[in-house]
């Protein structure tokens, strides 16, 4: 079946833009997943859905990072405001539950963002 | 909060020869455990992981790990390495009971030798 998708794969930006980030999750998985790779901070988790429970924002670095999942599937991170050091590869994942049991996360392919 | 330490962050290796990559993490409540390998300008893939019961888990590829609570250690394995096994791979835990959600290690970028 189908994976995990993301759009767009490459964004450049110029600072002080907004960007909007797509992430697909795979049919039927109720627990989405953000992170962030870039080369001075590693991987770092940014935030997660799961079904119609409050999203944990714990991981946003700042408050120009938001995320929304509409309708249970589909998500939109959005970067405000973008900052040289917003560049980064976003990756975005799934599971079929996030209830704390260890379940698989399966990942995107990631957006680079780059912001001039 | 927890931690998940690295030890290399480069591996080179012949092709043929054994591999391991050494994984250590910290937390102050039961966490499980995770291998995930990243193929250039590809996403992540899980490779293992434990969550209870025997502490030497088979993964994908043949890779093994191995839990040691005592040292807190998550080691990988693998005893004969190809070319296509050159990747970064990734060690993560999550909290149980907690989410799912992964902190990761630094990584370590292996690079198989002909």
């Amino acid at each position: 079946g189908a994976g995990v998708s993301q759009s767009p794969s490459n964004k450049v930006t110029e600072k002080g833009k907004d960007v909007e980030l797509r992430c697909d999750p795979i049919s039927g998985h109720t627990a989405l997943y953000w992170y962030r790779q870039s080369l001075g901070q590693g991987l770092e988790f940014l935030i997660y859905f799961q079904g119609n429970s409050a999203p944990d924002k714990s991981g946003l670095p700042s408050d120009r990072f938001s995320a929304e999942r509409t309708g249970g599937s589909v998500s939109t991170l959005t970067i405000q405001r973008t900052q040289q050091e917003d560049s980064a590869v976003y990756l975005c994942a799934s599971s079929l539950w996030a209830s704390g049991s260890g379940d698989t996360q399966y990942f995107g392919p990631g957006t680079r963002l780059t912001v001039l | 909060a927890q931690s998940v330490t690295q030890l290399d962050s480069q591996v080179p290796v012949f092709e043929e020869a054994p591999v391991e990559l050494r994984c250590n993490y910290s937390s102050s409540v039961s966490v499980y455990l995770f291998w995930y390998v990243q193929y250039p300008n590809q996403g992540l893939q899980l490779l293992l992981k434990y969550l209870s019961g025997s502490t030497l888990v088979k993964g994908i590829n043949g890779f093994e790990a191995e839990f040691n609570k005592s040292q807190t250690s998550f080691h990988l394995r693998k005893p004969s390495v190809h070319i296509s096994d050159t990747a970064e791979y990734f060690c993560a835990v999550s909290v149980k009971a907690a989410g799912n959600k992964l902190t990761f290690g630094g990584g370590t970028r292996v690079l198989v030798k002909p």
